[in-house]
């Protein structure tokens, strides 16, 4: 079985500050990690995935985020929001190769909101 | 269609009565999902088609919880004599194919209130 924790329930930055949102997994098996945004209103959307290679990867929107597999985290920063950025933020974790077709197991999600 | 599409965008419900969810995938796209989006329950999965493999229920909260995909295409969740725990937004998402690992589109979702 897996779990996603992401430590922070609401995160309130002002504009053009950096931000970081903690993720932690817990998994027996290698997995893939994903960060998701659901702005209000709307489904959610792929901002990046780590699949394998590089620990760091680079999203949508000047995000990025670091995989860390000895502290099993993929914490998603961005170093200047915008107010456009206010939105749910979500992790996922699927099971890597095998017969993993998928099925994402998230986080309970991160709210950002970004003031002026 | 450009994205996935759901419908309806808004129902509101008697407890009891049944509801019928509907979910247009991505054109092209193999693989559906069902997710629920619950105030403090986060996103749950519930079912998952892939071309004409048995689907994988093992998310159903419970037998009053159904869905079918008919031609490999649209899909229907229903929820039978609902109760009002199941108000939820419950989304849709398509993926191209097996092992397209995470790469998900989802739908903008069904909100479902149960009085």
């Amino acid at each position: 079985a897996q779990s996603v924790t992401q430590l922070d329930s609401q995160v309130p930055v002002f504009e053009e500050a950096p931000v970081e949102l903690r993720c932690n997994y817990s998994s027996s098996v290698s997995v893939y990690l994903f960060w998701y945004v659901q702005y209000p209103n709307q489904g959610l959307q792929l901002l990046l995935k780590y699949l394998s290679g590089s620990t760091l990867v680079k999203g949508i929107n000047g995000f990025e985020a670091e995989f860390n597999k000895s502290q099993t985290s993929f914490h998603l920063r961005k170093p200047s929001v915008h107010i456009s950025d206010t939105a749910e933020y979500f992790c996922a974790v699927s099971s890597a190769g095998g017969t993993s077709y998928g099925k994402l197991t998230f986080g309970q999600g991160t709210i950002l909101t970004v003031h002026p | 269609g450009a994205g996935v599409s759901q419908s309806p965008s808004n129902k509101v419900t008697e407890k009891g009565k049944d509801v019928e969810l509907r979910c247009d995938p991505i054109s092209g796209h193999t693989a559906l999902y069902w997710y629920r989006q619950s105030l403090g329950q986060g996103l749950e999965f519930l079912i998952y088609f892939q071309g004409n493999s048995a689907p994988d229920k093992s998310g159903l909260p419970s037998d009053r919880f159904s869905a079918e995909r008919t031609g490999g295409s649209v899909s229907t969740l229903t929820i039978q004599r609902t109760q009002q725990e199941d108000s939820a937004v419950y989304l849709c998402a398509s993926s191209l194919r097996r092992g397209q690992a995470g790469e998900l589109f989802f739908g903008e979702g069904s909100r479902l209130t149960v009085l």
